[in-house]
């Protein structure tokens, strides 16, 4: 079946412009994670939405990021203003989940985004 | 931080060697799953272990918990070029995930 998607695999920009990263996660998948991962560096959490709850978006860097789910499928990551230290690799990753206490299922990730910021 | 953290950080072995790489964290968890990692995108689900079991199997991987040292262990045997990558523990508090720094393997043929 189809894996979790994510548009564009690269992107290149211009210091001061907004992007917007898309992910389609796995039908049927309730729990979607943003990640960002820096060259050479591990993945470092920025937000989760799970079911029709408000997302954890505990892990944004800054005011300037931010992220929807519609219909809890899709979801877009918007990147306002960028800084060139905003450039990194940006992973979704989907997951099941149960409703109430989340139990934990493997996550299943995107190829991811490439940003770039010039 | 509950960021798991992964030893070594580089690790270089001939094929048909075997690959221990450790994580450490740092608060309770529910369970704790290694990923692998090629040329920096997406990440693949390698094994899953929780936190009442000790031990785990799955094809040449072998994954241990302590979770009174709050620690695991992944062991790849009889290693191949193929298994070249980053390996990257995760722990998770039921909501979230947290990934450590990743050990970056590699598998000389």
């Amino acid at each position: 079946g189809a894996g979790v998607s994510q548009s564009p695999s690269n992107k290149v920009t211009e210091k001061g412009k907004d992007v917007e990263l898309r992910c389609d996660p796995i039908s049927g998948h309730t729990a979607l994670y943003w990640y960002r991962q820096s060259l050479g560096q591990g993945l470092e959490f920025l937000i989760y939405f799970q079911g029709n709850s408000a997302p954890d978006k505990s892990g944004l860097p800054s005011d300037r990021f931010s992220a929807e789910r519609t219909g809890g499928s899709v979801s877009t990551l918007t990147i306002q203003r960028t800084q060139q230290e905003d450039s990194a690799v940006y992973l979704c990753a989907s997951s099941v989940s149960l409703g109430g206490r989340t139990i934990s299922y493997e996550q299943y990730f995107g190829p991811g985004t490439r940003l770039t910021v010039t | 931080s509950q960021q798991g953290e992964e030893d070594p950080q580089a690790l270089s072995i001939q094929e048909g060697e075997n690959a221990t790489m450790n994580c450490s964290y740092k608060t309770s968890i529910n369970n704790l799953q290694w990923y692998r990692q090629n040329s920096g995108r997406g990440l693949v689900h390698l094994i899953l272990i929780r936190s009442n079991e000790r031990e785990k199997h799955s094809g040449r991987l072998r994954v241990t918990l302590d979770t009174s040292k709050k620690s695991s262990s992944l062991l790849i045997t009889a290693s191949r070029a193929a298994d070249t990558a980053s390996y990257f523990c995760a722990t998770d508090d039921f909501n979230k995930f947290y990934f450590g720094s990743g050990t970056k393997l590699n598998v000389k043929p």
